[in-house]
């Protein structure tokens, strides 16, 4: 089993749409979690940590149930330049150490 | 600021050849760690520098790959001798040590291809 689980999708969706994705993680001692995105043969780059609580940036909501051990995106009125590979990210507890756990992304694109 | 940069950006070479990646972080950045993609997979962990010192080196596949950080400024990782299941796209990433957030900014990686 994956560390990190993700539904690769691709995910086709007209602009203005609501999309989400979602994420599963198999270490239930993980502390941080986040979102990255990563355009076609670029670098990536982080969108958003996810909290507890849920946290919300513009148009992206993130979640998170430890309980469920589950991670979640929410992308409202989506936009052109959103098509993207979203990954999610789990820090692995290694102490004194920060190894970031990749899924395998989801890859969006957003058509006109 | 610059960012997080990384030398060369492809390189294609045969297999049982060496090659060397540098990675240059963000001035002031203490941690360094190094990341690779290969085809059809995940990003996955390779190790982790604090200053010139290995913090975790777990995720080195074997003993033809070394990692260095002299004076702990930029690293290398070499590649030697290489094989055809090496290629992928290797990421450079640093943090700053204190910081709140612990954000890993990624470099461009470099694309290798063994032939």
């Amino acid at each position: 089993r994956k560390e990190v689980e993700q539904d690769p999708g691709p995910f086709n969706v007209p602009e203005g749409a609501t999309v989400a994705f979602n994420c599963t993680y198999s270490n239930s001692a993980s502390q941080s979690f986040f979102w990255y995105r990563q355009d076609c043969r670029k670098e990536p780059k982080l969108l958003m940590s996810v909290y507890s609580s849920g946290n919300e940036d513009g148009r992206f909501t993130a979640q998170l149930n430890r309980a469920s051990q589950y991670i979640s995106l929410l992308i409202r009125d989506s936009k052109l330049s959103d098509s993207a590979t979203y990954l999610c990210v789990v820090n692995e507890p290694v102490q004194g150490a920060q190894k970031l756990v990749f899924g395998q992304g989801t890859r969006l694109t957003i058509n006109p | 600021e610059a960012g997080v940069t990384q030398f060369p950006s492809h390189s294609v070479i045969e297999k049982g050849q060496t090659v060397t990646l540098r990675c240059d972080p963000i001035s002031g950045h203490d941690n360094l760690y190094w990341y690779r993609r290969v085809m059809g997979k995940e990003i996955k962990f390779l190790l982790h520098f604090v200053k010139e010192s290995k913090q975790d080196e777990s995720g080195m596949p074997n003993n033809r790959f070394l990692a260095e950080r002299t004076g702990g400024t930029y690293s290398t990782l070499k590649v030697q001798p290489a094989e055809l299941e090496d290629s992928g796209v290797y990421f450079c990433a640093s943090s700053q040590r204190e910081r709140g957030e612990l954000e890993q900014f990624f470099g461009p990686g470099t694309r290798l291809t063994v032939l």
